[in-house]
């Protein structure tokens, strides 16, 4: 059974605290997705990654950075935290090839205070 | 720019009828399709993909279809279920296939 696993379902944090999002994804999926999710807005992409140590800017980069130095394993990091990142923040993992669709992990929320 | 919306008002209807969502898309025209659903506090799960040369796709009670020409796909459930409510997403690739346009979900309740 295909996989994707988040290091945390809640997380609270402070404003200014440095925030690690770890995503691990076992179906050896080339491409990595990081996304976040609020009433009204639907998924935005923040980053996502198509190859160990590539990544490209989604919709909203700004904030984020990540980090993907195995292939399995995909970081979202927030360096200095803000209420405005206060979230739901979704990994998702796909295959490659054109038509493969996302698998996505249960997803983090995070209440930045 | 690429553009993807759904009905944005909740869908409610009874146990047993047949559940049909909108997605229409503008300004683009996409090689695929792909609808998810999505439970409250969860990731969203795929469904069904649909190519760009594939009227129509049918995976046990559901059902997609694809309208270049209206720029439009419609997605049934038929047969509905309580167990069926959720948050239905479409979403199409963008131009380099790397990533999706994502439309911001449809909410269908299942009345018993």
């Amino acid at each position: 059974d295909v996989k994707v696993t988040q290091s945390s379902r809640y997380l609270v944090k402070r404003t200014g605290e440095k925030v690690f999002l770890e995503c691990v994804q076992d179906m050896d999926h080339e491409n990595m997705f990081w996304y976040r999710q609020d009433p009204g807005l639907g998924l935005r992409l923040i980053y996502f990654s198509y190859d160990v140590k590539m990544k490209e800017k989604g919709d909203i980069p700004e904030g984020y950075s990540v980090s993907r130095e195995k292939k399995e394993r995909f970081s979202l990091i927030l360096e200095s935290a803000s209420t405005n990142q206060t979230s739901m923040y979704l990994c998702a993992s796909r295959g490659a090839g054109s038509y493969n669709e996302q698998f996505f992990g249960p997803g983090t929320r995070l209440t930045v205070l | 720019s690429q553009k993807i919306e759904q009905n944005s008002e909740a869908l409610n209807i009874q146990e047993g009828k047949t559940a049909t969502l909108t997605c229409n898309y503008t300004n683009y025209s996409p090689a695929y399709l792909q609808w998810y659903r999505q439970d409250p506090g969860r990731g969203p799960v795929f469904l069904l993909l649909i190519r760009e040369n594939e009227k129509e796709k049918r995976k046990e009670r559901l059902k997609v279809t694809f309208d270049t020409t209206l720029k439009q796909s419609l997605f049934h459930i038929t047969a509905s279920q309580p167990a069926d409510s959720a948050t239905y997403l479409c979403a199409f690739n963008a131009g380099n296939n790397r990533k999706l346009i994502w439309g911001l979900g449809t909410s269908l309740a299942v009345n018993p």
